[in-house]
């Protein structure tokens, strides 16, 4: 699915510690987007990024942050992970042309 | 902010009935897109609508955009197994760099 892959596939930490978890495409596409999906909320944008160094806050940003060094990977960061951060994490590019999303197979994080 | 709600929740369905979800939004959206995911995966394309009362098929689907262009909905006919998963409709206002999600339609067909 448009070569995109995220790593790690799962992780447990402790309330606290930073984590830092990677998107990868090997795609060359321009937009890139990070979301969380709980249960009864669907999947929420936290940040986006329309381009190397370019992003932009989605609607649940806080405690989060984002880098894009390069065009084909998309970080996301959590400076001091808490509990409420326990979430399954999606990342997807979209096609420029049909402005579809391709999502990555997501991240189970679990902040203990 | 942009909200887009979602009903039901959740869907029970014996196989060979019809399923039915609807999204409703706060704002005009430029467009809205449907996904499908199944359990365990991940959120899958299914359609953009992007025209007011636009209506769209792929076999047993059917999807329409409301001519406001603040609703839509997703009918399947005569469900299979194999339609089993949460579907989700995305929706896009004047950028078209963010997606607002509704909170998914959960189905489970019975055989």
């Amino acid at each position: 699915d448009a070569g995109i892959t995220q790593s790690p596939r799962h992780k447990v930490t402790e309330t606290g510690t930073p984590v830092t978890l990677r998107c990868h495409q090997t795609e060359n596409h321009r937009y890139m987007y990070w979301y969380r999906q709980d249960p009864g909320h669907g999947l929420r944008l936290i940040h986006y990024s329309y381009g190397v160094k370019d992003t932009d806050k989605g609607e649940v940003s806080d405690g989060y942050s984002v880098s894009r060094s390069k065009t084909e990977d998309f970080l996301l960061t959590l400076e001091s992970a808490t509990s409420s951060q326990t979430s399954v994490y999606f990342c997807a590019i979209k096609t420029a042309g049909t402005n579809e999303q391709f999502f990555g197979p997501g991240t189970r994080l679990t902040v203990l | 902010g942009q909200q887009v709600m979602q009903i039901p929740q959740y869907q029970h369905v014996q196989e060979g009935e019809d399923f039915t979800t609807y999204c409703n939004s706060s704002t005009t959206l430029s467009n809205i897109q449907w996904y499908k995911q199944r359990p365990g995966g991940h959120p899958v394309f299914l359609i953009q609508l992007v025209k007011s009362g636009e209506v769209k098929k792929q076999k047993r689907l059917t999807f329409q955009f409301g001519e406001a262009k603040k609703n839509s909905s997703l009918h399947i006919t005569a469900t299979q197994t194999t339609d089993v998963g949460t579907y989700f409709c995305a929706g896009q206002e004047g950028n078209f760099n963010k997606f607002y999600f509704g909170s998914g339609t959960k189905l489970n067909v019975k055989p």
